[in-house]
């Protein structure tokens, strides 16, 4: 069962334009979400989180928004570069729990 | 800030033979440690995680296993490898319950 869906495997930009990376979940307990960027042959790095009791965090070119009745969140880059070529993970947890689980991952590709 | 030290960086190993991946932090103390596996096309699986030493709690029943012999000390076993077994091993710290930082990973290709 995979409580962690990132449903689209790429997605393609020009840069100068909005990145819009998706993540759906199904475990209600979640309460806290985050993005990791990973680089081939690299680990993932942290990106950017987000707290149940918000619907928006923002961080310079990295906004992440949560709609926690659609079970949805997503991350708007904007401007695009194409150094922000890499695959996004989605992760979520629950407060009392030390695991994350991940999504599959989206390949997001800025075109110069 | 932490520093995440996994080795080797790539390994190629017949099927039936050992493994031994090693990974170390430094920068914080009596941190969770995590190992995960990404297969090729294919998310992160957490396989193993440890809030202390000698403590492992297993996600997955498979062919690995997984040892804390000092607090910022994490090792990922087999006794013999199956070709199922490659993948791209990373080992993660965090203290805080939510974030965790990775370290730069292992390729292992089991032939």
């Amino acid at each position: 069962d995979q409580q962690v869906k990132q449903n689209s495997p790429s997605l393609s930009v020009q840069e100068g334009r909005i990145s819009i990376l998706n993540c759906d979940y199904t475990n209600s307990m979640f309460d806290y979400f985050l993005w990791y960027k990973k680089y081939p042959a690299e680990g993932p790095t942290f990106l950017i989180s987000i707290s149940s009791i918000k619907d928006k965090n923002e961080d310079g070119r990295f906004t992440v928004f949560l709609n926690k009745s659609a079970k949805h969140l997503s991350l708007h880059i904007v401007p695009s570069q194409p150094g922000d070529s890499a695959v996004y993970f989605c992760a979520a947890t629950t407060g009392s729990n030390y695991k994350l689980t991940f999504g599959k991952g989206t390949l997001l590709t800025v075109n110069p | 800030s932490q520093t995440i030290h996994q080795w080797p960086a790539t390994l190629v190993q017949p099927v039936g033979s050992p493994l031994s991946l090693e990974c170390t932090v430094e920068g914080t103390s009596n941190p969770n440690l995590y190992w995960y596996r990404q297969a090729a096309g294919r998310g992160l699986q957490l396989l193993f995680y440890s809030v202390g030493i000698g403590q492992i709690s297993s996600e997955v029943p498979q062919n690995l296993s997984a040892s804390r012999p000092q607090d910022r000390q994490f090792i990922l076993s087999s006794k013999k490898l199956l070709l199922s077994d490659s993948g791209f091993y990373l080992c993660a710290s965090g203290t805080a319950l939510n974030e965790q930082f990775f370290g730069p990973g292992t390729r292992l290709t089991v032939l």
